[in-house]
């Protein structure tokens, strides 16, 4: 079985700090993904990456960045929090049969 | 870029009547339709798929349908029972080559 692991379940930050979303994966996949998961909105991708070291951005990046310095970590960064960022947070690696395979989730509330 | 446009947001059904849930893309070039069912606090998980070389994809009571030339798929869902209650994702991409997009997500609810 693919396990995808999100280092946190839940976290809350105050506005203006910096976050850290860590995302682990041990099927060796190259494909990895962030996802926001907002009611009524579904889920946007924020930023993906193919490979070690390159990234791709998604269709609501800005506020964010990531990180992809092995090939099994995929981190996600909120450089300064906002209350609007506020969300649950979705990891995912796509695996060879097309699935994707998502994390628990990561629940952040930013005050 | 790609765009997912899911209806209905929210629907419910009957048990043992049928759900059908619509999608529509906008890149000609996506190959690849997933739908994808969360159920209450757990993570999203595959259902179904279907690419783009085929029109029609079954699976025990789950089907899901594919009209490349209109670029729009549907879930269908026969004999619903209590444990299809969840939200249903429908996704687009280009296998294997790029994101895959999600539409807003469907709940669906099963009426006893």
């Amino acid at each position: 079985d693919v396990k995808v692991t999100q280092s946190s379940r839940y976290l809350v930050k105050r506005t203006g700090e910096k976050v850290f979303l860590e995302c682990v994966q041990d099927m060796d996949h190259e494909n990895m993904f962030w996802y926001r998961q907002d009611p009524g909105l579904g889920l946007r991708l924020i930023y993906f990456s193919y490979d070690v070291k390159m990234k791709e951005k998604g269709d609501i990046p800005e506020g964010y960045s990531v990180s992809r310095e092995k090939k099994e970590r995929f981190s996600l960064i909120l450089e300064s929090a906002s209350t609007n960022q506020t969300s649950m947070y979705l990891c995912a690696t796509w695996g060879n049969t097309g699935e994707l395979f998502f994390g628990e989730g990561s629940r952040l509330t930013v005050l | 870029g790609e765009n997912v446009e899911q209806h209905p947001s929210t629907l419910s059904v009957q048990e043992g009547d049928s759900a059908v849930i619509k999608c529509t893309y906008s890149d000609s070039a996506s190959n690849y339709f997933p739908w994808y069912k969360q159920e209450l606090g757990k993570r999203p998980q595959l259902i179904i798929d279907i690419r783009s070389n085929v029109g029609e994809k079954k699976d025990q009571r789950i089907a899901v349908t594919l009209n490349k030339t209109a670029k729009h798929f549907s879930l269908h869902i026969t004999e619903t029972q209590p444990e299809d209650s969840a939200v249903y994702f429908c996704a687009a991409s280009r296998w294997r080559d790029d994101k895959i997009i999600f539409g807003k997500g469907t709940r669906l609810h099963i009426l006893p």
